[in-house]
């Protein structure tokens, strides 16, 4: 199995709604990451997570918060977003040792209305 | 902080021969990953250096020089499905981040 699997694939959800994304892989990769991209920009990275550990936030707001229960499986639990929140959210996995490629799953295209 | 350049936009004709251009600064540089993107889909992986020189992959290659900050993606055999956004993006030591550049949209064109 070499695949990142994202769900669900589209999204809607109101500024007061609170929703789930959720990333699953199970190709023994130890690092998982949830990134953000807007149309027509690059990913930007928002939260790593290292054997089950968040190591890495970068400054993300607390209307996200992201969850990882156990190796195979990353969850980013949405609340209270605004419409500028609205994009593709990218799950992402790679191997801890060697280069950290990362393998993208095919995103959850969220709008917020 | 780093920063990654690319060209916005380039043009190729189908059948030819496309090299798209990244600049990076940055300190503790771990390798530099080039990934194609199509609209609307997730990027995927096509290539990474770490040391100096070319890589080559079929119809791709990619060429390092870390002291001069700089890597190059080569097409060769344009296809019309090669049309996409090309990204490249840099990885310092001590962490798995990936920091992407701003990505070079290709369009082939017959």
């Amino acid at each position: 199995d070499t695949e990142v699997t994202q769900t669900p694939k589209h999204l809607v959800m109101g500024m007061t709604n609170k929703k789930s994304l959720k990333c699953e892989q199970h190709m023994g990769h130890r690092a998982m990451y949830w990134y953000k991209q807007k149309a027509k920009k690059p990913p930007e990275l928002m939260f790593v997570y290292s054997y089950e550990k968040l190591s890495i936030n970068e400054s993300v707001p607390s209307r996200f918060s992201p969850e990882c229960p156990n190796s195979s499986l990353l969850n980013l639990h949405l609340h209270a977003l605004q419409p500028e929140d609205s994009a593709l959210y990218l799950c992402a996995s790679s191997q801890d040792l060697g280069p950290p490629t990362a393998f993208f799953g095919q995103g959850t295209r969220l709008t917020v209305v | 902080g780093q920063n990654i350049d690319q060209p916005t936009e380039m043009t190729a004709t189908e059948g030819a021969i496309v090299q798209i251009n990244c600049t990076y600064q940055t300190s503790g540089f771990n390798g530099l990953f080039w990934y194609q993107q199509h609209a609307g889909e997730a990027p995927t992986f096509l290539s990474y250096n770490v040391l100096d020189g070319l890589e080559e992959k079929g119809r791709f290659s990619s060429f390092l020089s870390r002291s001069k900050g700089y890597s190059y993606l080569l097409l060769k055999e344009l296809q019309m499905k090669d049309s996409a956004s090309y990204l490249c993006a840099v990885n310092n030591f001590g962490n798995e981040k990936l920091t992407f550049g701003t990505g070079t949209r290709l369009t082939i064109i017959p």
